[in-house]
């Protein structure tokens, strides 16, 4: 079976310092692992995502996460967070095989960032 | 057109009633998702469909909830004898058929509220 834990549901920065948005995976199969983006009174957008090529994935915005397989994890950081970074995270699993269309998300993870 | 698009944006009905709701996907997107967020609550997978047909229809939370897509393009989400409970953002994207990781592009959603 599938699924997505968001280990937090809020994290609060202050800008220009690194951000850590943590996610761990439960796969049956070979997973696909994406992030999405919902800022505020705009629809999801794509950030990045692992189809086991590269273990680290570079996205939009200086986004990167690091598929862990030992550890089941995909956590997302940014070395520096700035003010627009600001919206809810969700981390996301698929996978190879089967219907695509299953595609589970977490509960997703509220990024405040502080002047 | 240039994005997937729903209608209505917004939507207001009495408990009991039927409400419809529309999905235009991006021309030539075989893939079509249909998502549920609730407040607080993380995105829950409702229908997916490839060209006409639905592989996965798994997530539906009961026999009120139908859809349908007609011609490999536009989708309905029809509830049947709407709950408060059904009360939600309700979120289509759609997709390429990459077979593995496709992008999801997703529409504004459409809130719905029950009074």
């Amino acid at each position: 079976a599938q699924s997505v834990t968001q280990l937090d549901s809020h994290v609060s920065v202050s800008e220009g310092t690194p951000v850590l948005l943590r996610c761990n995976y439960s796969s049956s199969y070979s997973p696909s692992l994406f992030w999405y983006v919902q800022h505020p009174n705009k629809g999801l957008q794509l950030l990045l995502k692992y189809t086991s090529a590269a273990t680290l994935v570079k996205g939009i915005n200086g986004f990167e996460a690091e598929f862990k397989k030992s550890e089941t994890s995909f956590h997302l950081t940014k070395p520096s967070a700035h003010m627009s970074d600001a919206a809810e995270y969700f981390c996301v699993v698929g996978y190879a095989g089967g219907s695509q269309g299953n595609l589970i998300f977490g509960k997703g993870t509220k990024l405040s960032v502080k002047p | 057109g240039a994005g997937v698009s729903q209608s209505p944006s917004n939507k207001v009905t009495e408990k009991g009633k039927d409400v419809e709701l529309r999905c235009d996907p991006i021309s030539g997107h075989t893939a079509l998702y249909w998502y549920r967020q609730s407040l607080g609550q993380g995105l829950e997978f409702l229908i997916y469909f490839q060209g006409n047909s639905a592989p996965d229809k798994s997530g539906l939370p009961s026999d009120r909830f139908s859809a349908e897509r007609t011609g490999g393009s536009v989708s309905t989400l029809t509830i049947q004898r709407t709950q408060q409970e059904d009360s939600a953002v309700y979120l289509c994207a759609s997709s390429l058929w990459t077979g593995r990781g496709e992008k999801l592009f997703f529409g504004s959603g459409t809130q719905l509220s029950v009074l």
